[in-house]
């Protein structure tokens, strides 16, 4: 059974830095690309960032583009989300979600995580 | 990348009705890689169809994905108390890969 548990969110002030962790679990992870998508309370899903397998290439959305950065560990089975520079329009539920592909373009996903809420405010 | 537009943005059925969502894009989605997803309050999201027709691993077969081009449509025969959640188009051809915002299924 896929397992995606994100872990990470919480309060940041504006202009501060969080990272979002996701570990993986019940396919092989090396395999697959991953990605990350995001929903404002209330608001619909907005893709963010997605890497290939291997790291070989990554995605952005324009609106992180600059600010995050997504990163993998293969050996821990594990993807990244650094955000540097949050907005209070960064504020959101993330998802962690399996790509179908090795490649994270084209960007379908199959399996998401529950999310993991991140809060920005002073 | 191509703009996705839903519609209706609600739709108050029985169960038992029949459902069509719309799904249209600003341009032509190559190799219509087309993907519905359902939310239900609270959880996250669930892979319904890709490639604009496919069902996803586990989808009973009540639902159907057509379309190509830039006109889409989800289409559930008959609704069970389940199936009453939000539906989100997405295309995945080019990045960024955009959702539609989405149709709300009520209980009539």
């Amino acid at each position: 059974e896929v397992q995606l548990v994100e872990s990470g969110g919480g309060l940041a002030q504006p202009g501060r830095s969080l990272r979002l962790s996701c570990a993986a679990s019940g396919f092989n992870f090396d395999d697959f690309a991953m990605h990350w998508v995001r929903q404002a309370p209330g608001k619909g899903l907005e893709w963010v960032s997605g890497i290939s397998r291997r790291s070989l290439s990554v995605g952005y959305a324009d609106s992180v583009r600059g600010r995050f950065t997504i990163s993998r560990d293969d050996a821990k089975n594990s993807v990244y989300l650094q955000m540097n520079s949050l907005r209070a329009e960064d504020m959101a539920r993330y998802y962690c979600a399996k790509g179908f592909y090795g490649d994270y373009a084209p960007g379908l996903v199959d399996f998401w995580g529950q999310g993991t809420l991140v809060t920005v405010s002073s | 990348e191509p703009v996705l537009t839903q519609s209706p943005a609600t739709l108050s059925l029985s169960p038992g009705a029949r459902a069509t969502l719309s799904c249209r894009a600003s341009h032509s989605i190559s190799s219509n890689y087309l993907a519905w997803y359902q939310q239900k309050p609270g959880q996250a999201p669930r892979l319904l169809i890709y490639g604009a027709s496919s069902r996803a691993s586990g989808i009973p077969d009540r639902f159907t994905g057509r379309g190509s081009g830039t006109d889409f449509t989800l289409t559930i025969t008959r609704l069970e108390p389940e199936d009453f959640a939000v539906y989100y188009c997405q295309q995945y051809s080019s990045s960024p890969f955009t959702f539609g915002p989405g149709t709300k299924v009520e209980i009539k």
